[in-house]
């Protein structure tokens, strides 16, 4: 079975655009997660999605968003990126709760100049 | 309060060796589980992992296994032989009750080098 997909791998962007990255979780896992780390604040949860709706929700700003569609392929959308927000976004699928399991792909660098 | 708590912000140990990494966890739920996974300097959060507060027996997958102490309130990971490939962090998390909408807790990681 192929693994968690994220692309693109690698993004630059500058303050104030916005910024949309993409996972493709474990065919049959419904379950998708998003996390951002940092060197400073680690491990952070944004978001899960389960069957197109969102479950649970990090304390992240509006600025911070997602979706899942129909085929459990999930979306995570930053608007007027920060300094910040420089980071590896994460993504994680499981079959269907958040709390089994967790497969992760590899990541997208996000840079902020 | 720090819900998992990994001690060692960073480990040398000399190849072949086995290596303990510490985690500490804190809850109240009897039903929960530890999840222990390993990150490379690639990026990829790799499951290495998996004991539930009911299991009878400690966990093992190949080299790694856990040293579940539930009074102690510590579910530690042993690597054994280690390898240079076992460079990396090492991050402990927990779920709570099962069907809880609460998500994963992580601790702030373990940075291991195998020196050769």
């Amino acid at each position: 079975k192929a693994g968690v997909t994220q692309t693109p791998r690698y993004l630059i962007k500058t303050r104030g655009q916005q910024v949309t990255l993409s996972c493709s979780p474990i065919s049959g896992h419904r379950s998708v997660s998003w996390y951002q780390q940092t060197p400073g604040q680690g491990l952070q949860f944004l978001f899960e999605y389960f069957s197109e709706t969102q479950r649970n929700k990090g304390n992240f700003p509006g600025r911070f968003s997602g979706r899942q569609f129909s085929n459990s392929r999930s979306e995570m959308n930053v608007s007027t990126l920060e300094l910040g927000d420089s980071a590896l976004y994460l993504c994680a699928s499981s079959l269907h709760e958040i709390q089994e399991t967790q497969y992760f792909g590899p990541g997208t660098r996000l840079l902020v100049l | 309060a720090q819900k998992i708590t990994q001690t060692q912000p960073g480990m040398f140990v000399q190849e072949k060796e086995a290596v303990t990494l510490d985690c500490t966890y804190d809850t109240s739920d009897p039903s929960y589980g530890l999840f222990w996974y390993k990150q490379p300097s690639s990026g990829e959060m790799i499951f290495l992992i998996y004991q539930g507060s009911y299991d009878q027996q400690n966990a093992t997958e190949g080299r790694y296994s856990l040293n579940f102490q539930k009074a102690r309130k510590s579910a530690n990971l042993v690597i054994s032989a280690s390898q240079l490939g076992d460079s990396a962090m090492y991050f402990c998390a927990m779920r709570e009750a099962p069907d809880s909408n609460y998500q994963l807790i992580w601790g702030a990681g373990t940075k291991l080098i195998i020196k050769p």
